[in-house]
């Protein structure tokens, strides 16, 4: 069984700020874990993914994202946020044990303000 | 350019009738999948095909309908046993049993009345 949870439904920052949006996860095996972006009644783009290589992944648009497998965490950062960044954000786990099958968070509403 | 399309982007049912949502792509893919998503709960996998015509049935199956007749389309049928159509709907594919990453079509809103 493979779960994930973002513990922000909504996250608001100014403009040139840092930008933390936060995901833990559950998986019974090794997981693979993945970061999209949605703009409004738009479809999912892949940010970054974490396929058990590096644990530090940089994305597109500056993002990037650190797995944690002591804390079972992949949380999205970025050093400076910009207007174009407000979107809603999923994190997203895919196990090997489990058919390849997403599961996806329940997303973040990211704000970004003057 | 290569990528998924989702056909329309707005539609409008009356209850009662099915409707049909429809997934292209040109990725050459073998596996493609259909999402549904409502406000606050993320996507939730409905049907998804790893070769042609062959099929499974996602989490939430029920009242809906598909067929693989083609490595190139996926069509979702939204059946009058769907109780609670109106959502956004995400088609996505990917490559392979050993890929992971999906790419998705712009959805489709569906909006029943």
């Amino acid at each position: 069984a493979q779960s994930v949870t973002q513990l922000d439904s909504h996250v608001s920052v100014s403009e040139g700020t840092p930008v933390l949006l936060r995901c833990n996860y559950s998986s019974s095996y090794s997981p693979s874990l993945f970061w999209y972006v949605q703009h409004p009644n738009k479809g999912l783009q892949l940010l970054l993914k974490y396929t058990s290589a590096a644990t530090l992944v940089k994305g597109i648009n500056g993002f990037e994202a650190e797995f944690k497998k002591s804390e079972t965490s992949f949380h999205l950062t970025k050093p400076s946020a910009h207007m174009s960044d407000a979107a809603e954000y999923f994190c997203v786990v895919s196990a090997t044990g489990g058919g390849n099958k997403l599961t996806f968070g329940t997303g973040t509403q990211l704000k970004v303000e003057l | 350019d290569g990528g998924i399309t989702q056909s329309p982007k707005y539609l409008f049912r009356k209850e009662g009738q099915n409707v049909t949502l429809s997934c292209e792509q040109n990725l050459n893919h073998d596996a493609m999948y259909w999402y549904r998503q409502d406000p606050g709960q993320g996507l939730r996998l409905i049907y998804y095909s790893q070769i042609v015509n062959d099929f499974q049935k996602g989490d939430i199956a029920e009242g809906y309908s598909v067929s693989r007749e083609k490595k190139e389309s996926f069509p979702l049928t939204v059946t009058s046993a769907q109780k609670n159509p109106t959502a956004f709907y995400l088609c996505a594919s990917k490559s392979g049993r050993r890929s992971y990453e999906q790419y998705f079509g712009p959805g489709t809103r569906l909006t029943v009345t």
